[in-house]
């Protein structure tokens, strides 16, 4: 069935480091691809999206490319803040199925 | 101005008994979902609805019955409450029924069964 995988967290990092968390999908045909952040004690907001191959979802300061050849969809930014420690998950959904299809999230901790 | 909101917040209860969650949303999308989020932070779908007609039932025990009574508002009723519902539960919403859509979501309720 279809899959989503990321990276194991917890993930540490200090401010303005250069941040990637790897998420790859198993599927058959083409999805779309979200990234959902997850601030403590709260729901979950998208980031960013990209509904076909190549496209480039971007917010914040955040990236992800949809790589159909490799199934990636990783969220990178080039200098993270204290503000951005939260959960990170990649999700899928795919036309007429409606419900995503999470990874298991990534726990994200910027120390100053 | 909440997008999606969810009452109560937090819920505290005892094995056996019977509560519901409530779900609205102001944005005036078709379709409504709940999803459950474990202890280790895991989601999965449960249900979903679209004007007010379920679409999604995602093998949960029929303990839970979802409700839709309009659009704007999706409701979760769960009897029997047992230990393993503690988790918390997510309601959603989107424009429409596709597969592009941004689903947006509420604040959760955390429910711990005792």
């Amino acid at each position: 069935g279809d899959s989503v995988t990321q990276m194991e967290g917890p993930v540490t990092l200090s401010e303005e480091a250069f941040l990637t968390i790897n998420c790859t999908y198993t599927a058959t045909g083409y999805p779309s691809l979200f990234w959902y952040v997850q601030y403590p004690g709260e729901g979950l907001q998208l980031l960013l999206k990209a509904t076909k191959a190549d496209d480039k979802g971007s917010n914040k300061g955040f990236e992800a490319t949809y790589r159909k050849e490799t199934t990636s969809f990783h969220l990178e930014k080039g200098s993270v803040q204290v503000s951005d420690s939260a959960v990170y998950f990649c999700a899928l959904v795919f036309q007429g199925a409606q419900k995503l299809v999470f990874g298991q999230g990534t726990r994200l901790t910027i120390n100053p | 101005d909440t997008a999606v909101s969810q009452t109560p917040k937090y819920l505290v209860t005892q094995m056996g008994n019977d509560k519901s969650i409530k779900c609205e949303q102001n944005l005036g999308h078709d379709t409504m979902y709940w999803y459950k989020q474990d202890s280790k932070k895991f989601l999965k779908i449960m249900f979903s609805y679209n004007n007010k007609e379920l679409i999604i039932n995602e093998t949960v025990p029929n303990r839970f019955s979802p409700k839709s009574p309009d659009k704007a508002h999706l409701n979760l009723h769960i009897n029997s409450l047992e230990l393993g519902d503690s988790a918390v539960y997510f309601c959603a919403s989107s424009q429409k029924i596709s597969g592009g859509e941004t689903q947006y979501f509420g604040p959760g309720t955390r429910l711990l069964v005792l």
